[in-house]
């Protein structure tokens, strides 16, 4: 089966511009999730979609970033404006329905902010 | 609130001996435990879970993970290093997030090096 899709691989961006990356979770999986990892750092949970539904977007800072999942498939996470401190790799991960499914990750995307 | 701690931040060993890795975590109710694996630039690859039943898990590419409850233990291992087997290993608890859900709380991860 394909894996999680991501893109871009990489962005660069200054301070302030607004940046947005794209997921295709694997066919089928009703759960998808968006990570922060930061450099020396375990994945964090940022949002956390069930189908086209949000179930837990408790840690997702809502004053620069939001997230979509148009239709239950592919999701867009975005940051505007952008802070030096967001520089970190985004992971998209996706499972089937079931809290002991482990998640497939994508290879996500790189973000340096200048 | 659960949390892991993996107290090593770097493991060596020579290939071709047993490899530890460790892992100790914390959580209200029945623990769901899980290994995954980071090679550089990639993402997470999921290695093995604990959800209940025997206490030794086996998992992908000939890793197995001991739970033990009294010690909140569950350390990742294998009993021949393979110098591919060199990469960031993390740990991870399913947990109630209070907010509705269950999430996943990792570990901050370990870095094994397999040394030729």
């Amino acid at each position: 089966e394909a894996g999680v899709a991501q893109s871009p691989r990489y962005k660069i961006i200054e301070k302030r511009q607004s940046v947005a990356f794209w997921c295709n979770p694997i066919s089928g999986h009703a759960t998808l999730y968006w990570y922060q990892q930061i450099l020396g750092q375990g994945p964090k949970l940022l949002i956390q979609f069930q189908n086209n539904g949000v179930v837990d977007d408790s840690q997702l800072p809502k004053d620069r970033f939001s997230a979509e999942r148009l239709k239950g498939v592919d999701s867009t996470l975005k940051i505007q404006p952008a802070k030096l401190e967001d520089s970190a790799v985004y992971l998209c991960a996706s499972s089937p329905q079931g809290y002991n499914q482990p998640q497939h990750f994508g290879d996500g995307t790189r973000l340096s902010i200048l | 609130a659960q949390s892991v701690a993996q107290p090593e931040d770097q493991v060596n060993v020579a290939e071709g001996n047993p490899l530890t890795v460790k892992c100790t975590y914390s959580v209200s109710g029945n623990p769901y435990l899980f290994w995954y694996v980071q090679y550089p630039n990639r993402g997470l690859q999921f290695l093995l879970k604990y959800i209940t039943g025997d206490n030794l898990v086996k998992g992908s590419y000939g890793f197995e993970a001991e739970f033990n409850k009294s010690q909140t233990s569950f350390h990742l291992k294998k009993p021949s290093a393979l110098v591919s087997d060199s990469a960031l290993y993390f740990c991870a608890v399913r947990g109630y997030s209070g907010a509705g859900s269950y999430q996943l709380t990792f570990g901050k991860g370990t870095k094994l090096s397999v040394i030729p």
